[in-house]
Order: C-alpha cells, then structure tokens, then sequence
C-alpha cells in the first residue's frame, strides 16, 4: 500500500506569491493535518481537517488555509508569502479522529522563499 | 503555551551502547504521547503512542516508558547500531488538541 504522499517535493518562490501544496493521505485515511517544521524546530501543527470539515487550526495568520477533498486529499495554501514561510511542510494522515490514533507522515514539501 | 522538551538535543554513541533520551511534557489534561523516528530525507515513521500512567512499549531493541503524573516519557535503545541513527520526535497530546512536538533527540551512531 502507498503511503502519505506529497508534492511537489520541493518548491522555490519569491516573497508575495501563493503557493498550494497537495496531499495524498493513506488508502481509508480520512483524517489529514499539516505541519509546519523550521530548522531546529519540531513540527508545528497548522491545520486538520476530517471528512471534509476543519476540526482544528493552530497558531498561523489567515494567510494559511486548507480544504479537504471528496476523496480525502488535502490542499495547503499560503498566501503573500514572506521568508519566514521557508520551511518543511508536512502533511499526515490517520484513520480517524481519536487523538491516539498513530498518524502516518508524508515525505513533506520543502518550500523556500526567495 | 504548552511546551515539550527533549534532552539532550543530540548525542553521539557507539555502536553497541545503549541509550536512552527523555521528554518532558505538561502533567495537566495529558491524554497521549506519542515517539516518531526521522531518519534524513525520509518521512517520520510512528514508533509508539502512549496513553496511560505507567505504560512501558517495546518494538525491538527500541522501548518507551511513560509517567503523566510527574510528565515525563524514556526512550531507551539496546545495543544501538548505525540504523537507529535518526532524529527522534516525542509529540504531547491533550484531549481534543493536536500533536505538540518538542525539537526531538538527534542521534548519531559510529560503527
């Protein structure tokens, strides 16, 4: 079976553009959170959406949004970019909601902001 | 603000030494921790999720033990070997919120 997958793999832009990276979860996943991890940090949660719904956000400007599709894959968009944006974004997908459920991470998207 | 800490932040074994790496998370409201491994250029990978006062896990040579009461967790590894060389992620869960994660243990092993 396929794991969490992501692309792009990596990602270059400059301070002000959009950017929209994409997430596959695992195969009957329906639960998809997005991290963000800066060098020297652990990941710092952004958002999680289940069945379709946002179930929670972290600490982030409206400048992060997401959705989830009908066939549970996720998009993450940032908007005005800025070079604190640089970063790992990590994308992971669990069965269901339940906190202790084991959440399967994707490979990320390296995004660097010029 | 909820805070997870790791220590030591990096530490460099031979091979055959065991070690092991604590995390540090808030007492109040626990409901799970869970112990990722992340070798370079690959995606973190579960090891273990905990949820109960007292709880010991083992996979292998890799173990974890867990006290809500005093908020700590232990990652122990036997006999590490060059394999096990990863950063190591330890994420505190209250009920309803998301993964906190601390800055994680990266280890390093010579053979």
């Amino acid at each position: 079976d396929a794991g969490v997958t992501q692309s792009p793999t990596h990602l270059i832009k400059t301070r002000g553009q959009q950017v929209t990276l994409r997430c596959s979860p695992i195969s009957g996943h329906k639960s998809v959170s997005w991290y963000q991890q800066v060098l020297g940090q652990g990941p710092q949660f952004i958002f999680q959406y289940y069945e379709k719904e946002e179930r929670g956000r972290g600490n982030f400007p409206d400048r992060f949004s997401a959705r989830q599709f009908p066939n549970y894959s996720s998009e993450l968009n940032v908007n005005a970019l800025l070079l604190g944006d640089s970063a790992l974004y990590l994308c992971a997908s669990s069965l269901r909601l339940a906190a202790y459920n084991e959440q399967f991470f994707g490979p990320g998207t390296r995004l660097t902001v010029l | 603000i909820l805070n997870v800490e790791q220590s030591p932040q990096s530490l460099h074994v031979q091979e055959g030494d065991s070690t092991n790496f604590t995390c540090s998370f808030p007492s109040s409201n626990f409901y799970a921790l869970h112990w990722y491994r992340w070798e370079t250029a690959k995606s973190p990978e579960a090891l273990f999720v905990m949820t109960l006062n007292g709880d010991e896990k083992k996979k292998g040579r890799i173990s974890a033990t867990l006290n809500t009461k005093e908020g700590y967790s232990y990652l122990y590894i036997k006999g590490s070997q060059p394999e096990d060389s990863a950063t190591y992620l330890c994420a505190f869960q209250q009920a309803g919120t998301a993964l906190i994660f601390g800055k994680g243990t990266t280890l390093s092993v010579s053979s």
